[in-house]
């Protein structure tokens, strides 16, 4: 079955530490690859993805990703958080149309 | 460039009531999907519309049904309204070309209440 795994239901930081969310997942072949983040009562907003080529993805806000096939993981890296980075972060993976996604990370960041 | 847009931003609705919820898709975009998204989860996929028609549908009941305008702007339309469909309900636009989609750019939402 397609699934998506974000381990991680909190994530609590401090300003300026390093960031990294968790994403593995479960399909058939090598799906597209998704990071969205979600502010409180919004839509989602792409920060990166991955279709092919160079596995190591740069995005906007600072954060890259690196897909790793034999982990079949996609996780999220931020090297020096700030306050505006908190918010609820999904991953999603999938093909042509439709796109599966994991339950999401809420990130907290600690003065 | 005009991003995705949808509307009514909020809606509180009553159990067996029908409703109709709106996505204006963005500038030169001609794909649309609908996704559900529940307190506290990770959005589940409707369908989508592609050319006006359904392209491909997630785990939903008849009772959900779509539209796609020749414009591209696209409706959903939920007869029946149960308590547990109560949502934010997002509208994401793309491109799709030689068959092949890319990448999902979404609305902000409509949050529907079912009392």
């Amino acid at each position: 079955a397609q699934s998506v795994t974000q381990p991680d239901i909190h994530i609590t930081v401090s300003e300026g530490a390093s960031l990294e969310l968790r994403c593995n997942y479960s399909y058939g072949a090598t799906p597209y690859l998704f990071w969205y983040v979600q502010s409180p009562g919004q839509g989602l907003q792409l920060l990166l993805k991955y279709f092919s080529g160079d596995t190591l993805v740069q995005g906007i806000k600072g954060f890259e990703a690196e897909f790793k096939r034999s982990q079949s993981s996609f996780n999220l890296r931020k090297p020096s958080v700030h306050w505006s980075d908190a918010a609820e972060y999904f991953c999603a993976v999938g093909s042509n149309y439709q796109l599966i996604w994991g339950a999401g990370t809420k990130l907290i960041i600690k003065p | 460039e005009t991003g995705v847009t949808q509307s009514p931003t909020h809606l509180i609705k009553t159990r067996g009531q029908q409703v109709t919820l709106r996505c204006s898709s963005q500038s030169g975009h001609n794909t649309v999907s609908w996704y559900q998204q529940a307190l506290g989860q990770g959005p589940q996929f409707i369908f989508q519309y592609y050319r006006e028609e359904e392209n491909g549908r997630g785990n939903f009941p008849p009772r959900f049904s779509g539209l796609q305008f020749p414009n591209y702007s696209s409706e959903l339309n939920v007869n029946a309204l149960e308590l547990d469909d109560s949502a934010l309900y997002l509208c994401a636009s793309s491109v799709t070309s030689g068959g092949r989609g890319e990448t999902q750019y979404f609305g902000p939402g409509t949050r529907l209440l079912v009392l």
